[in-house]
């Protein structure tokens, strides 16, 4: 989607290994989130960013870090990932305008073996 | 807590038909509601409501929002299988610029 990418697109991994993934994004937008989705759940929110090294948690965060040191760049990452976090993971950008304003990513699929 | 519920969870109709899809409320603050498609990707937008009694119109999909009974409705006419997708509704609280969504309609027309 223009003006937001997520890296990887698609990962497996092993139990209990850290994974990282990555939102960046081209807009200059002081929102940033991360949602995981799931069947028969929608999208569940896991962390949001309203700044530089401003985060806070959403509703699914146990078992998840976050970190943005610039404003392009929202990582997520698993610390020790489990079989209960393959999901298609989400990220979105929001100017503050509204919400309207929300653009999401293309999401990335994680399977956690 | 926030809470958005959308009914049916699933839909099998045929080419043709009409489908009304539901999506009820509970956000404290409430500031806007708003529609999504998806089709096996990211979300794409669809409506925003902000004002109860107001349609708002796309073609064959309307939608009206009922601030009263905290609760909206999508409207799809002469469904085709290109509306086949993941309908996502989302409430936004007037604090926080957070979205809470419903867990969707996932919406099957058959040829």
């Amino acid at each position: 989607d223009a003006g937001i990418t997520q890296s990887p697109r698609h990962k497996v991994t092993e139990t209990g290994t850290p994974v990282t993934l990555r939102c960046h994004q081209t807009e200059n937008h002081r929102y940033m989130y991360w949602y995981r989705q799931d069947p028969g759940h929608g999208l569940r929110l896991i962390h949001y960013s309203y700044g530089v090294k401003d985060t806070d948690k959403g509703e699914v965060s146990d078992g998840y870090s976050v970190s943005r040191s610039k404003t392009e760049d929202f990582l997520l990452t698993l610390e020790s990932a489990t079989s209960s976090q393959t999901s298609v993971y989400f990220c979105a950008i929001n100017s503050g305008q509204g919400a309207i304003g929300y653009t999401f990513g293309s999401g990335t699929r994680l399977t956690v073996v | 807590e926030d809470k958005v519920v959308q009914s049916p969870l699933s839909l099998v109709v045929h080419e043709g038909d009409t489908v009304t899809l539901n999506c009820s409320y509970e956000v404290t603050n409430f500031r806007s509601l708003l529609w999504y498609k998806q089709e096996k990707k990211a979300p794409t937008f669809l409506f925003m409501l902000t004002s109860s009694g107001i349609e708002k119109k796309s073609g064959r999909l309307s939608s009206i929002l009922d601030k009263k009974e905290l609760s909206s409705i999508l409207n799809i006419t002469a469904t085709q299988t290109g509306d086949s997708a993941i309908y996502l509704c989302a409430v936004e609280a007037e604090y926080g610029n957070k979205l809470v969504f419903g867990a969707g309609t996932i919406l099957r027309v058959k040829s």
